[in-house]
């Protein structure tokens, strides 16, 4: 089955620290990846997705980056961390079902202080 | 543009009564629509996903939901909640003909009470 493992679970960083958080991918190949925050009594906002390796797309502009070095790993990362970037990080990889089913990790919660 | 409205940010029912978490959408041809579980501090989960066979759609914990096409709707229901339903609840929708664009709603928080 498709799975994903997604680290640290939780992380507390002081603002203007770097940030790296890692999800990696079992039971598919080449999957279409997801990096999503969601934020106290918001939705999920959708950050950067990935078709393949080296290819990132990003939804809204902002001090993270992300990067696919690997065709099961998922990379979320920062140089400078703002107060802002507070809040629970999904990874997410679409189902090879064709039908837009997502599966999810369990999710990083990280706290800028 | 596409969107998904979930109608009620929050849900309270009591234990053993029904549940109804409300979900519209902006009109497509061929959707895929999916209801997402999540508890506290944990992933999503798919509790059910509607792509196209049987409107009316059977998921995990006794969940179901029906799809209407003409009303645009894509409501979720259970008979009688239990206190382990209480959790958070995303509406999503896959619009083909975007490429697949997937779209959440905002989320219903479902609270049930003993």
């Amino acid at each position: 089955s498709q799975t994903i493992h997604q680290w640290p679970a939780t992380l507390v960083q002081p603002v203007g620290s770097p940030l790296s958080l890692e999800c990696t991918v079992e039971g598919t190949s080449n999957p279409n990846l997801y990096w999503y925050r969601q934020a106290a009594g918001r939705g999920l906002q959708l950050l950067f997705y990935s078709v393949g390796i080296g290819q990132i797309s990003s939804e809204v502009p902002q001090n993270l980056s992300a990067s696919r070095p690997q065709d099961r790993q998922f990379i979320l990362s920062s140089k400078k961390l703002l107060l802002s970037d507070s809040g629970f990080y999904l990874c997410a990889g679409l189902r090879a079902t064709n039908t837009g089913e997502l599966f999810f990790g369990e999710g990083s919660r990280l706290t800028v202080l | 543009a596409q969107s998904v409205t979930q109608l009620d940010s929050h849900v309270s029912v009591s234990e053993g009564t029904p549940v109804l978490l409300r979900c519209n959408y902006s009109s497509s041809y061929s959707p895929s629509l999916f209801w997402y579980v999540q508890h506290p501090n944990k992933g999503l989960q798919l509790l059910l996903k509607y792509t196209s066979a049987a409107t009316l759609v059977k998921g995990i914990n006794g969940f179901e939901a029906e799809f209407k096409k003409s009303e645009t709707s894509f409501h979720l229901t259970k008979p009688s909640a239990h206190m382990s339903d209480a959790a958070e609840y995303f509406c999503v929708v896959s619009y083909m003909e975007y490429g697949n664009k997937l779209v959440f709603g905002a989320g219903t928080i479902l609270r049930v009470k003993s």
